[in-house]
């Protein structure tokens, strides 16, 4: 069946401009994780979506990022007035029921200049 | 604090010189070990989970262990195709973060033909 899938898969911004990556879980999974994952950081947990639950936001970095999951499926992760610093790979993945394994998607590489 | 540290960072072996990477562990409380493969530019790939000390899974030439404080990858008679990044990740009991995965900086492994 389908995996994850995200877009773009590459994403070049200039400073201060705003993005939003996009998530497409596997079908029937109720857990969506996102993850950022850069060079001598390993991957980082951001923010975690269950069923109809609050998000666990306690990862995101700052007040700039923000993640919606519309209809339990489809998630955005938005960046605001992006920093360099924002530059990674963010990787999004789903769980059939946020307590076993987790399936990545291929991410997006997000470059900020 | 919740931690994982896996090493060596990086293990060169020649074809067929089977070997392990090791993933240690210091948790509140484990719900489960994760291992992750991750090829250059795509997400991590599933491989493994285990729950309890004692616990042993396998696929094709590779095996994961577990005991209280540490979980083994063994590598038997690798391949060039088996060079890839290998990420140990655990979940944990309670917190506030009850979905997240905790990841370990990763071992390159890389195979020589």
């Amino acid at each position: 069946g389908a995996g994850v899938s995200q877009s773009p898969s590459n994403k070049v911004t200039e400073k201060g401009k705003d993005v939003e990556l996009r998530c497409d879980p596997i079908s029937g999974h109720t857990a969506l994780y996102w993850y950022r994952q850069s060079l001598g950081q390993g991957l980082e947990f951001l923010i975690y979506f269950q069923g109809n639950s609050a998000p666990d936001k306690s990862g995101l970095p700052s007040d700039r990022f923000s993640a919606e999951r519309t209809g339990g499926s489809v998630s955005t992760l938005t960046i605001q007035r992006t920093q360099q610093e924002d530059s990674a790979v963010y990787l999004c993945a789903s769980s059939f029921s946020g307590r076993g394994e987790q399936y990545f998607g291929p991410g997006t590489r997000l470059t900020v200049t | 604090e919740d931690q994982v540290t896996q090493s060596p960072e990086a293990l060169r072996l020649q074809e067929g010189e089977s070997s392990s990477l090791n993933c240690s562990y210091t948790v509140s409380g484990l719900r489960g070990l994760f291992w992750y493969r991750q090829d250059p530019g795509k997400g991590p790939e599933f491989l493994f989970t285990l729950y309890s000390a004692g616990e042993e899974k396998e696929k094709e030439r590779l095996k994961a262990t577990l005991t209280k404080k540490e979980s083994f990858l063994h590598i038997t008679a690798p391949k060039p195709e088996d060079s890839a990044t290998y990420l140990c990740a655990v979940l944990i009991t309670g917190g506030t973060s009850y979905g997240k995965l905790t990841f370990g900086q990763g071992t390159i492994l890389t195979v020589h033909p």
